[in-house]
């Protein structure tokens, strides 16, 4: 069954520095998003992406946050200066059509 | 805004126990209801999606079911097992614009041998 493929599985960074998750979407999938969960709390949307631009964004994904889809596999979620409060697990998702989400397994960030 | 409620918080139940996990969502017009699978610290295993056009879904053991005019989904999950074990969450979108998912907060399913 097809997969999304996410690396790393777990990073640390100090606050203030960029870093960048990295997801290998479903190839057929058109859409695909960024979400994360803060530990204990909701799974939360971040973006999603369409036709190689943003189609929709939540409050939490400001300036400090990017998505680019640089080739034909990768999409990639950029902070640019991470703070203690983007500690989470973030996840990748894509969509085909009629059909749900897959998700893959999800990088852990903690910001130190 | 749509809010997605799943009770209980937490469920622990003996082997062998059929039991119901119950979503419940504040705004009718919705495209998919998905149901997920979320083991501690790692990723969201999609188990059954009911699209809007459809009452329930069947997979194995597991089965949902979704009455909009109620705003309300179940998983029914028959016979478990301790590899049922797991957090399960419901998430729902809505229709037009990207199909973001709305989560609910989830309950944590413990089965015990």
């Amino acid at each position: 069954e097809p997969e999304v493929t996410q690396t790393p599985s777990h990073q640390v960074t100090q606050m203030g520095q960029e870093v960048i998750l990295r997801c290998v979407p479903i190839s057929n999938h058109l859409y695909f998003y960024w979400y994360r969960q803060i530990l204990g709390q909701k799974v939360e949307f971040l973006v999603s992406f369409y036709n190689n631009e943003i189609s929709e964004k939540s409050e939490i994904f400001d300036d400090q946050f990017s998505v680019e889809r640089p080739d034909g596999s990768n999409f990639t979620l950029k902070i640019r200066s991470t703070k203690l409060e983007d500690s989470a697990m973030y996840f990748c998702a894509s969509r085909g059509g009629l059909y749900g989400y897959t998700f893959g397994s999800g990088t852990r960030l903690t910001v130190v | 805004k749509q809010e997605v409620t799943q009770i209980p918080a937490a469920l622990s139940v003996p082997e062998g126990e059929n039991l119901v996990l119950n979503c419940s969502f504040t705004d009718s017009a919705i495209y998919n209801l998905q149901w997920f699978r979320q083991d501690p610290g790692k990723g969201l295993t999609s188990l059954l999606l009911i699209q809007s056009s459809q009452r329930e879904q069947t997979s194995g053991r597991l089965n949902a079911s979704l009455d909009k005019s109620s705003g309300r989904s179940t998983l029914y999950i028959a016979a478990s097992q301790p590899g049922d074990s797991a957090t399960y969450l419901c998430a729902l979108s809505a229709q037009g614009g990207s199909e973001k998912l709305v989560f609910g907060k989830g309950t944590k399913l413990t089965v015990n041998p």
